[in-house]
């Protein structure tokens, strides 16, 4: 079956530090990958995707890149804030008609200290 | 335009009775997926319905039951709920069964005792 397996937290940067965020994969296919953010009570929210190979998914100055030939799409982040802290989640979903589940890692708990 | 609307925000229920959990897609999507996410996790797939049918299922127990409306509103209902029931249920809407990314709703905290 698929699944995602990402970088185990706590991670704990300065602000203005880079960030980087692992995650790879394991599914059939092409599937589309995600990067979820999750702030303390509340939901998750899209923060950025891609739908296929070498495509770069990229919002309020996060990155990252589909890598078929590592299976990976890492976080990444020039600058991070105080406000950057939440917990991260990475995603997947497989791409055909009846694919509606999306496969989740266990979050990273990003914590930026001024 | 409004995003996904979950109600309760919270619930407290007792071993082994029965809760209904609720959801509103956001304006414009028809699919709406189920996910329990237990503290320190991530979301875990329940089901999602479409066109007022149960679309998929994840791994979880036939207790675990849903319904779409015309609307495209969804509920979930769970029958003799169990302590292991306690977690953060989170409703996902979507346009399309394609997996183009959800927008979720910020969760129902159930906790049973």
């Amino acid at each position: 079956g698929n699944s995602v397996t990402q970088m185990e937290g706590p991670v704990t940067l300065s602000e203005e530090a880079f960030l980087t965020i692992n995650c790879t994969y394991t599914a059939t296919g092409y599937p589309s990958l995600f990067w979820y953010v999750q702030y303390p009570g509340e939901g998750l929210q899209l923060l950025l995707k891609a739908t296929k190979a070498d495509d770069k998914g990229s919002n309020k100055g996060f990155e990252a890149t589909y890598r078929k030939e590592t299976t990976s799409f890492h976080l990444e982040k020039g600058s991070v804030q105080v406000s950057d802290s939440a917990v991260y989640f990475c995603a997947l979903s497989p791409y055909n008609t009846n694919a509606g589940k999306s496969t989740f890692g266990d979050g990273t708990t990003l914590t930026v200290k001024p | 335009d409004a995003g996904v609307t979950q109600s309760p925000t919270h619930l407290i229920k007792t071993r082994g009775q029965q809760v209904t959990l609720r959801c509103s897609p956001k304006s414009g999507h028809d699919t709406v997926s189920w996910y329990q996410q237990a503290l320190g996790q991530g979301p875990q797939f329940i089901f999602q319905y479409y066109e007022e049918e149960e679309r998929q299922r994840g791994n979880f127990p036939d207790r675990f039951s849903g319904h779409q409306f015309p609307n495209y509103s969804s509920e979930l209902n769970v029958n003799a709920l169990l302590l292991g029931d306690s977690a953060l249920y989170l409703c996902a809407s979507s346009f399309e069964t394609f997996g183009y990314g959800y927008t979720f709703g910020s969760g129902t905290r159930l906790t049973v005792v």
